[in-house]
């Protein structure tokens, strides 16, 4: 099993640009997450899908939208990118909150 | 108040050392607690859970001190390899289901 994968690995953008960062699971999880780490702080939820078919605001979620395409999926849109989404983003998923949390390797985006 | 707070280190210690590390969580009603450890550039992993008075795994041991809102993770016999960041999480429920992540504790074990 891959468990959580995540594409791309890293993306330069410039301000403007969107982009859609992709996630899947492999585990048949209910719930699945996106957060973003920056330096200093701890992960920060932007948005989660506790099922199939919802999907829910988190702590951060301006600027972002996603799509639980089907329940192995969860991908994660900008629109119109700022360099103050420079940040690491981490997709994750669970059997249900508050399960652990299975996370995919990261996507490392640069918005200059 | 932050909801999760961690001393963010480093704490460097020499290999064989035990080392301890804090978290203190603002939110007297969560009842699970997680240690998550993160590699440097990699992503988090599940190291223990948390859900009574404590937890024992090997040389990891976690202690939950409700009166006092902290979590401890004691490491014993430190290796080369237990170097890494230390996450505290916390569950809260409520408005929408979130893991409360701390910002980390870095551990360095050297030779």
């Amino acid at each position: 099993n891959a468990g959580v994968t995540q594409t791309p690995k890293f993306q330069v953008l410039k301000t403007g640009q969107s982009m859609t960062l992709q996630c899947a699971q492999d585990m048949n999880h209910n719930s699945m997450y996106w957060y973003r780490q920056d330096p200093g702080m701890g992960l920060r939820l932007i948005y989660y899908s506790a099922s199939e078919g919802t999907t829910d605001k988190g702590e951060v979620p301006n600027g972002y939208n996603v799509s639980r395409l089907n329940k192995r999926e969860f991908s994660l849109r900008l629109e119109s990118a700022a360099p103050s989404q420079t940040s690491v983003y981490f997709c994750a998923s669970s059997e249900a909150f508050p399960d652990t949390q299975y996370f995919g390797p990261g996507t490392r985006l640069t918005v200059l | 108040r932050k909801e999760v707070e961690q001393d963010p280190g480093p704490f460097n210690v020499p290999e064989g050392a035990t080392v301890a590390f804090n978290c203190t969580y603002s939110n007297s009603a969560s009842q699970s607690f997680f240690w998550y450890r993160q590699d440097c550039r990699k992503e988090p992993k599940l190291l223990m859970s948390v859900y009574s008075s404590g937890n024992e795994d090997g040389r990891f041991t976690a202690q939950l001190n409700r009166a006092s809102q902290y979590i401890s993770l004691l490491i014993r016999d430190s290796k080369l390899s237990d170097s890494a960041t230390y996450l505290c999480v916390v569950p809260i429920s409520g408005g929408y289901n979130k893991l409360i992540f701390g910002a980390g504790t870095r551990l360095a074990v050297h030779p």
